[in-house]
């Protein structure tokens, strides 16, 4: 039963251009929202978290959009850039007692074309 | 301040062979997590110890599957008579002491296992 999807397993974008990366997830119980980028061979690392309190965080280029009702969550990335290009998870997880899990999505790979 | 490092980058192992992960925290942090993950997969939380004491294991596989992270030194998880299934990227995270939260978990670059 898979908690946290990523529909997507790719997306390319030209650089300048939105990227917009989506991920849904079935557990109401969640209540923080994540989002890693990755490049090969590399751990994942941290790059924006909202709270379920809140519709929309924005960290500079980066703006994290949650939609509760619609249990969706989105990532924009603008302008995008080519070192962009990686696989972004997003992941969530609890503010109470087990708030060390995260539950990752499969990931979407982006390509930003110069 | 180097980061999470995670040795070997690399291990093969065939059927019924022994496989031992290592992972160094950050310098200060005490907590260490260990996710999994299959091809085609997200990460999956497998354990979270502190030192000398294993927090949660609920992500652990039942059989074969055993982590530490003793006073010295770093954290092993240890993989007993390996099968094809366990063919996996395995990443190490960290935190300081004192949070034990996802929002500091610093990921290692992984050890990717191939079982033969």
């Amino acid at each position: 039963d898979q908690q946290v999807k990523q529909n997507s397993p790719s997306l390319s974008v030209q650089e300048g251009r939105i990227s917009i990366l989506n991920c849904d997830y079935t557990n109401s119980m969640f209540d923080y929202f994540l989002w890693y980028k990755k490049y090969p061979a590399e751990g994942p690392t941290f790059l924006i978290s909202i709270s379920s309190i809140k519709d929309k965080n924005e960290d500079g280029r980066f703006t994290v959009f949650l939609n509760k009702s619609a249990k969706h969550l989105s990532l924009h990335i603008v302008p995008s850039q080519p070192g962009d290009s990686a696989v972004y998870f997003c992941a969530e997880g609890y503010s109470g007692g087990s708030n060390y899990k995260l539950t990752f999505g499969k990931g979407t790979l982006l390509t930003v074309n110069p | 301040n180097a980061g999470v490092m995670q040795n070997p980058r690399h291990l093969v192992r065939r059927r019924g062979q022994e496989a031992r992960l290592r992972c160094s925290p950050m310098k200060g942090h005490s907590h260490v997590y260990w996710y999994r993950q299959l091809p085609e997969e997200g990460l999956k939380f497998m354990v979270y110890l502190q030192k000398e004491n294993i927090i949660d294991e609920s992500g652990m596989p039942k059989e074969r599957f055993s982590a530490e992270f003793p006073k010295e030194g770093p954290s092993i998880l240890r993989i007993q008579q390996v099968v094809r299934g366990d063919s996996a990227a395995y990443f190490c995270a960290s935190s300081p002491p004192g949070s034990g939260s996802y929002n500091e978990q610093f990921f290692g670059p992984g050890t990717r296992l191939t079982v033969l």
